[in-house]
């Protein structure tokens, strides 16, 4: 079956454009994850959708970032006005999580990454 | 907090030979503790997971990870490494907060396998 998919794969802006990155999740999964690696390093968590509810944005760098999930499926990460610092790895992350049994140390669902798209901010 | 450390940003081994790749970690309380392998151009890919069961963790492509409380590691083991191996590790460890898996990961360390 379809995996979690990201598009562009690739996006190069010039400083101070705004980029809209999307992300396609594993159909029928409510819990949607957005990353953010920087070169180098590991994944950083940005933000937390569980159907259209963005419940946790505590990781976004800047009121720059925006992600929205209107509709419970795909989700678009937009970024206003880039920055040189904001050149990285967007990973987009989905799973089968339903309330309630996240806080179960055995319940953990399985969270399957899309290949990234890789920003580069000129 | 949760946090992991891994120990060493490169590794390097021949093809045949054992890899470990080690991690250490931080919690307030026991930790679900994952593995996940990312190669090039691909995503991240889940290996092996703990979660409070068996402390010797068996994953995919004969991967193993032993969690050890005493000295709050969960290193990455195989008994011998293929070339295929040859990629990016991130030791991560699962923060709960508000009933969903936000995962912290470590800042990775890459496997390089020579013939």
């Amino acid at each position: 079956g379809a995996g979690v998919s990201q598009s562009p794969r690739y996006k190069v802006a010039k400083r101070g454009q705004d980029v809209a990155l999307r992300c396609d999740p594993i159909s029928g999964h409510v819990s949607l994850f957005w990353y953010q690696q920087a070169l180098g390093q590991g994944p950083e968590f940005l933000t937390y959708f569980q159907n259209e509810a963005q419940l946790d944005k505590s990781g976004l760098p800047s009121d720059r970032f925006f992600a929205e999930r209107p509709e419970g499926s795909v989700s678009t990460l937009k970024i206003q006005r880039t920055q040189q610092e904001d050149s990285a790895v967007y990973l987009c992350a989905s799973s089968s999580h339903k309330p309630g049994q996240g806080a179960k140390r055995s319940s953990y669902n399985e969270q399957f990454f899309g290949p990234g798209t890789r920003l580069t901010v000129l | 907090a949760q946090s992991v450390t891994q120990l060493d940003s490169h590794v390097s081994v021949s093809e045949g030979t054992p890899v470990l790749l080690r991690c250490n970690y931080s919690s307030s309380y026991s930790p679900s503790l994952f593995w996940y392998v990312q190669h090039p151009n691909k995503g991240l890919q889940l290996l092996l997971k703990y979660t409070s069961a068996a402390t010797l963790v068996k994953g995919i492509n004969g991967f193993e990870a032993e969690f050890k409380k005493s000295e709050t590691s969960f290193h990455l083991t195989k008994p011998s490494a293929h070339m295929s191996d040859a990629a990016e590790y991130f030791c991560v460890v699962r923060g709960v907060s508000g009933g969903y898996n936000k995962l912290i990961f470590g800042a990775g360390t890459r496997l390089a396998v020579h013939p």
